[in-house]
This record gives structure tokens, C-alpha cells and sequence, in this order.
């Protein structure tokens, strides 16, 4: 149980288009879901963390305009890169969690790689 | 954000040996701590969430401690094989609820 799907796994996209990544709960329904950013030989960083139905949580530094999150169902939780840049590619992750509070586990999605040319 | 620190970095070892590996963080305002396992290619699996100051959790040859006053917890693999290569990822959490990650201490153990 508690499967976390992403799609896609790979994606090369050209500088100024839009990057849409799916995180989808596939056998319980997530409450809140998470969205990190991994550089090289760093650790996950938070970008925000969004819950079903309303606006997501942007970290400090985390272009809000820049990284469209949706948060529509309680399985689905998609990402948008918007006019991706080079300096955009990264490794992207999300999570989900069907629990509030202390002590909670998250469950990831496999990751996203993104290269921006 | 907590500031995470896991050590050591990256580690090798031989098939059968017994390994440990640490996850510092701050000891005030502590709620939670997680350890990740992450093979490449692969999801982070959960391993263990450990709350109260001496806890110590175990699941199979791999256990954990965990020592809130002084802010640190221990990993260990007894008999490492192959197959427990991989990232281990702590992850403490504050008063959000939600954990910040170390950069995590990458093992590898050769046959």
C-alpha cells in the first residue's frame, strides 16, 4: 500500500515552455501533498506543500508565479514549470501524506528529472 | 528549516560488515524524526519515525536510536549486504510538522 506515482520520470524542454508534472496517491487519499527540488549532492529542498482544495504553501524563495501548483483532487497534485530556464533543471519530487500531525510518514513519488535547454 | 547534518557522506563497505551512520539536528522545539531509504531509481521508502527521546526502532538488521536532548540519531546496519545500498535520508521535524532533510549518507556495500 501507499503507492506515490509521478509522470513524467524524464523531460528535456526547450527554454520559455511550460512543464507540467503529475504526483498521483494510488491507493489512499492525500490530504496534503509536498513538492521538493534536489541539485546535485543537495538535499531535498521544500517548495511548498499544498492540501486538496486550496492554495498551496510556497517556501521562502520559491517563485509562486514560476511553480504553478494544483492541488485538485485528493490523488492528484500537479507542478507546472512555467516559461522553464536552464537554471530550472533540477530533480523535482513530490510526496504525499494522508495524515495530519506529528510523526507522520510521507509517501514519495519516484522523481522527475528535468533538463531544461 | 532545520539544519540537518548527516555524516559521514558517502560510505563503502564489505558485504557482512556492521555500519553506522549519524543525523544531527537541533535538539530544541523537536517533534519527529523519519529515516528514508532511497535506492536509485527508486522512491524514498520510510524506515522509521522516532518521537520520544530514547527511542530505538528495528526492522530487520537495521535499527535506529534517537537522542533528543543532545540532538542526534543513529542508524545501523548489522551484516550490511548488497542490497542495503542506498541513500539514508533523516528528515526531523519542528514545530510545522514538516520534516527538513539531511543530505543523506550514501552506502555502498561491495560483495
Amino acid at each position: 500500500g501507499a503507492v506515490v506515482s509521478q509522470h513524467p520520470s524524464w523531460v528535456i524542454c526547450k527554454s520559455g515552455t511550460s512543464v507540467k508534472i503529475e504526483c498521483r496517491s494510488l491507493d489512499f487519499q492525500a490530504t496534503t501533498m509536498f513538492w521538493y527540488r534536489q541539485f546535485p549532492k543537495q538535499s531535498l529542498m521544500l517548495m511548498a506543500t499544498s492540501n486538496e482544495g486550496s492554495k498551496a504553501t510556497y517556501e521562502q524563495g520559491v517563485e509562486k508565479d514560476k511553480f504553478l501548483i494544483n492541488h485538485a483532487s485528493l490523488t492528484l497534485s500537479t507542478l507546472t514549470v512555467t516559461s522553464a530556464h536552464p537554471e530550472d533543471s533540477s530533480f523535482y519530487i513530490c510526496s504525499a501524506r494522508d495524515k495530519q500531525g506529528v510523526g507522520e510518514t510521507q509517501y514519495f513519488g519516484p522523481g522527475t528529472r528535468l533538463l531544461v535547454l | 528549516i532545520l539544519n540537518v547534518e548527516q555524516s559521514p557522506q558517502s560510505l563503502h563497505v564489505q558485504e557482512g560488515d556492521s555500519t553506522n551512520f549519524t543525523c544531527s539536528f537541533p535538539s530544541s522545539n523537536f517533534y519527529a524524526l523519519h529515516w528514508y531509504r532511497w535506492e536509485t531509481a527508486k522512491s524514498p521508502e520510510a524506515l522509521f519515525v522516532m518521537t520520544l527521546n530514547g527511542d530505538e526502532k528495528k526492522k530487520g538488521r537495521i535499527s535506529a536510536t534517537l537522542n533528543t536532548k543532545e540532538g542526534y540519531s543513529y542508524l545501523y546496519i548489522k551484516g550490511s549486504q548488497p542490497e542495503d545500498s542506498a541513500t539514508y535520508l533523516c528528515a526531523p521535524s519542528g514545530g510545522s510538522y514538516i520534516p527538513t532533510f539531511g543530505r543523506g549518507t550514501s552506502l555502498i556495500v561491495h560483495p
